[in-house]
């Protein structure tokens, strides 16, 4: 079955510690995203790639960064320069392309804790 | 950013009761979007709208996408438990790349 996978489920980390969250899709899909959801909340863009070497920033991208070596990855690091990097962080792919406006297949999230 | 008013922020209702909830926005739309987020996961696609005026279901949801353009509204007829969880609406601009804004959700309690 194609999807998003994202791993780990759960990720505990000191402060201070940069931190790798994987996101993987096999749908083929050319977009891919990176979403913050604090409690409460909406989701927040973090970045954004719509086709491989290429990513924007999204409204909140201080304190991340991301790679677009692959069609298939998207890997969002959370680094020390993240005041408040405790959330859940959702991936999201879609078609992309001519198809921008297509919906949003998500993953099951990654809930990062940092203390 | 451009931000969705949605409301309500929660609600809780008996077991068959129909619910509504909507989005509303300061700026036009081109695309609204209506997601479910069930705890722990991520959220999984309800119904897409596509049109000005478009009303359309999926079971016993169904959702319209404004006149204006900057509204959009999601009804779930005769509540069952399974039901519970938070509904996120979300507008794309052909401008933005894909990009989706979202609503902050709406809780949903069913109670038996």
């Amino acid at each position: 079955d194609g999807g998003i996978t994202q791993s780990p489920k759960y990720l505990f980390r000191k402060e201070g510690q940069n931190v790798t969250l994987s996101c993987e899709q096999n749908l083929n899909h050319d977009a891919m995203y990176w979403y913050r959801q604090d409690p409460g909340q909406g989701l927040r863009l973090i970045y954004y790639s719509q086709i491989v070497n290429d990513f924007q920033k999204g409204d909140i991208a201080e304190g991340y960064s991301v790679s677009r070596e692959k069609k298939e990855s998207f890997p969002l690091t959370v680094t020390s320069a993240q005041k408040n990097p405790t959330a859940f962080y959702l991936c999201a792919s879609s078609k992309g392309g001519s198809s921008y406006n297509s919906p949003l297949h998500f993953g099951n999230g990654t809930r990062l804790t940092v203390t | 950013g451009q931000q969705l008013n949605q409301s309500p922020q929660s609600m809780f209702i008996q077991e068959g009761e129909d619910v509504s909830m909507n989005c509303t926005s300061s700026s036009i739309f081109n695309t609204w979007l209506w997601y479910k987020q069930d705890p722990g996961e991520g959220p999984v696609l309800l119904i897409a709208l596509y049109k000005a005026g478009e009303l359309t279901s999926n079971g016993r949801l169904t959702a319209q996408f404004g006149i204006t353009r900057k509204d959009s509204f999601l009804n779930i007829s005769a509540s069952i438990p399974s039901d519970v969880g938070i509904y996120f609406c979300a507008g794309q601009r052909d401008t933005n790349a894909g990009k989706s804004t979202f609503g902050d959700g709406t809780t949903l309690t069913v109670k038996p």
